[in-house]
Order: structure tokens, then sequence, then C-alpha cells
């Protein structure tokens, strides 16, 4: 089972929107919906922002938001602050033998 | 609030066993349909998905891994533990562990990662 493809970066201005894409197989992200975000500061556990592909638990700000196309799905971060700098995570369930793949990463920055 | 603690040795010696352990607070462990699992992050590195446990005992592992890998719970300690043989240094890594999300009715599935522990690293080397 491969790992989720996402960008290795993504940047914005403080109040501007980014999107970061997450593009699986038919195996996984196309399948189920079950796909989950996370977000991760230096040194620190990830923490879930997004699961069942557009749900945000309790306390995530929705400025945070979540969708899925096809076998590609993408969170998008509305009204960018400083405070969203830090890596993320795109997850998804795959299957009976691959309970999850996780994405590649992707470095936001708030230029 | 559920909390996650991991505990274990930062230094584990090539060919030699890793063994975590993962603490739970604020939460019965035998909760129904709950699945509790281990990920692990190389410096620098992805996250990678290691295993996971089921409430009643069955387990998963991550296909690459399988081989090497022993998920066990322990109810009575409130307890869940990782164990990794024949380690090498590609097995260096910040190990977390994490309570999964139960999906679905007639099957039920684990989804997202919820809850999580701070993390400990281990590293493997002589």
């Amino acid at each position: 089972q491969s790992a989720l493809t996402q960008p290795r970066s993504v940047s914005g201005s403080p109040g501007q929107s980014v999107t970061i894409s997450c593009t699986g197989t038919s195996s996984d992200v196309g399948s189920y919906n079950y796909v989950s975000w996370y977000q991760q500061h230096p040194g620190k556990a990830p923490k879930l922002m997004i699961y069942d592909v557009s749900k945000r638990p309790s306390g995530v700000p929705d400025r945070f938001s979540g969708s899925k196309s096809g076998n590609t799905a993408s969170l998008t971060i509305s009204g960018l602050q400083a405070e969203d700098e830090g890596d993320y995570y795109c997850c998804s369930y795959a299957g009976t033998y691959t309970f999850a793949v996780f994405g590649t990463g992707t470095r936001v920055t708030v230029l | 609030q559920l909390q996650l603690q991991e505990s274990g040795p930062g230094l584990v010696k090539p060919s030699e066993t890793l063994s975590l352990t993962c603490s739970v607070s604020g939460g019965s462990i035998s909760y129904s349909s709950n699945f509790w699992g281990w990920v692990r992050q190389p410096p620098g590195k992805d996250l990678e998905w290691i295993g996971s446990i089921y409430y009643g005992g069955s387990t998963y592992y991550n296909p690459s891994l399988k081989s090497r890998v022993t998920i066990s719970v322990d109810t009575s300690k409130n307890q869940f533990s990782l164990r990794l043989s024949s380690v090498t240094a590609a097995d260096t890594a910040v190990y977390y562990c994490a309570r999964q999300q139960p999906r679905g009715a007639l099957v039920v599935v684990p989804a997202a990662f919820d809850s999580w522990g701070q993390g400990t690293l281990v590293t493997v080397s002589s």
C-alpha cells in the first residue's frame, strides 16, 4: 500500500486561503469516506483537524474544511493565520489489511 | 478527556525487540468498539501506521511490518502494548499511541485517530 500523495509545501499570506490535496487510489480514498487530516507542529503529536472527509472535531476552527472528489481529498484553510503554520497529513482507511495509510505530508507556511 | 501516555526504553540495540506501553486514562480501554493504534515517525519523515487492536483483542498490522509486530492489550491495567522484533536503525522513530474512532454498523472499522499520546523517541543503536 503506497502513501497518499500530497504537495510538499504550500504557502499563503495571512487572511488568504490555501488548499492541500491528497491523492490516493480507488482502494483507499476513492472507496471510503474515512479520510482524516492532522496538523503537526514541531516536536508535537499530530492533532485531528478533519474526520470522515469533512467533519470538524469540537474546538477546531471553522476555517478548516475538508472535501473529496474521486480519489482525491482536499483540506482548505480559509483566512490563514500565523498559528496555522505547520505540517499537515491526510490519512485514509484502506480496507481489511491496511487500516490506515498516511499522506506524504505538506508544510504550510504563512508568509 | 481521554489521555494516552507512551512509556518504554529510549534506546534499543540492533536485532533486539522494541517494547512500548501506552497507558490510557479518562476512559476504559475495553469500551465497546474502540480501536487502539500505534503510529511512528522517523526523524524528519512522515507518519506510518504500525498496527491496531480492537477492544475485543483482534489485531491488524501494517503488511510491511506484520512479521515483526505484536500488539496486545491489558484491560486490568488499562494499557496496550507494542512489540517490534529484530529492530534495525530504520526503526528509529518517535512512536505514538492513539485511539481510532470506530465506524460502520454491520462491520466496524477504525477511522480517524482522535486522541494521541505525546510520543516517545526510540533510537536503535549499539
